[in-house]
């Protein structure tokens, strides 16, 4: 069965630093790796996904992420976090596009405080 | 072009009460699922279908019940509410050639 792993609950980091948050998963094929972002009291938006090619995936908001293989992992960044990006962040791996329904499992999330 | 629509927004009820979540899109999109979101849990698939007249259980899906008699509509019914049915509830659409899923504003129930 799939899973996914975000270890981090909550991180702080000031308004300008760089974020990087965490996403290990487990799957017996190629795996299809999304980020959401949830803001408060609102839905989930993609931020960006992974289907193959580049392993390195650029997304909105300034957002990136790098697929690493060998280490299982889809971690996501940005270079300088504004206050806007306080959020939930939801790391998800989904089957072969187009099979199975599309079905998503989802890490617990990262729940990020920005510093003034 | 509104995306995907959840009624109601809010919602209490009462253990053992029935009520039926709405989720409608206007995306024409094939699949569409039901989740719920817990705290540290992330969200759980409830049930999905990959198209109208079809649906299938996801992780958990009892006591739940759906139906998709239409591309645009896929309700989640509670047959009989339980204190444990107190969630934020997610519909999502997704056509399988782009694979996203677009996710609705959720309807936050509370199950006294």
């Amino acid at each position: 069965a799939q899973s996914v792993t975000q270890p981090d609950i909550h991180i702080t980091v000031s308004e300008g630093a760089s974020l990087e948050l965490r996403c290990n998963y487990s799957y017996g094929a190629t795996p299809y790796l999304f980020w959401y972002v949830q803001s408060p009291g609102q839905g989930l938006q993609l931020l960006l996904k992974y289907f193959s090619g580049d392993t390195l995936v650029q997304g909105i908001k300034g957002f990136e992420a790098e697929f690493k293989r060998s280490q299982s992992s889809f971690n996501l960044r940005k270079p300088s976090v504004h206050w806007s990006d306080a959020a939930e962040y939801f790391c998800a791996v989904g089957a072969t596009p187009g099979a199975a329904g599309n079905k998503l499992t989802f890490g617990g999330g990262t729940r990020v405080l920005v510093k003034p | 072009n509104a995306g995907v629509t959840q009624t109601p927004k809010f919602q209490v009820l009462k253990t053992g009460q029935s009520m039926t979540l709405q989720c409608a899109q206007d995306m024409n999109h094939e699949y569409m699922s039901w989740y719920r979101q817990d705290p540290g849990m992330g969200l759980r698939l409830i049930h999905y279908s990959v198209g109208a007249g079809i649906t299938d259980q996801g992780e958990v899906p009892n006591g739940y019940n759906v139906s998709r008699s239409t591309t645009e509509d896929f309700p989640l019914r509670l047959l009989s509410a339980a204190p444990s049915q107190t969630s934020v509830y997610f519909c999502a659409a997704a056509t399988g050639g782009d694979d996203t899923q677009y996710f609705g504003p959720g309807t936050r129930l509370t199950v006294l």
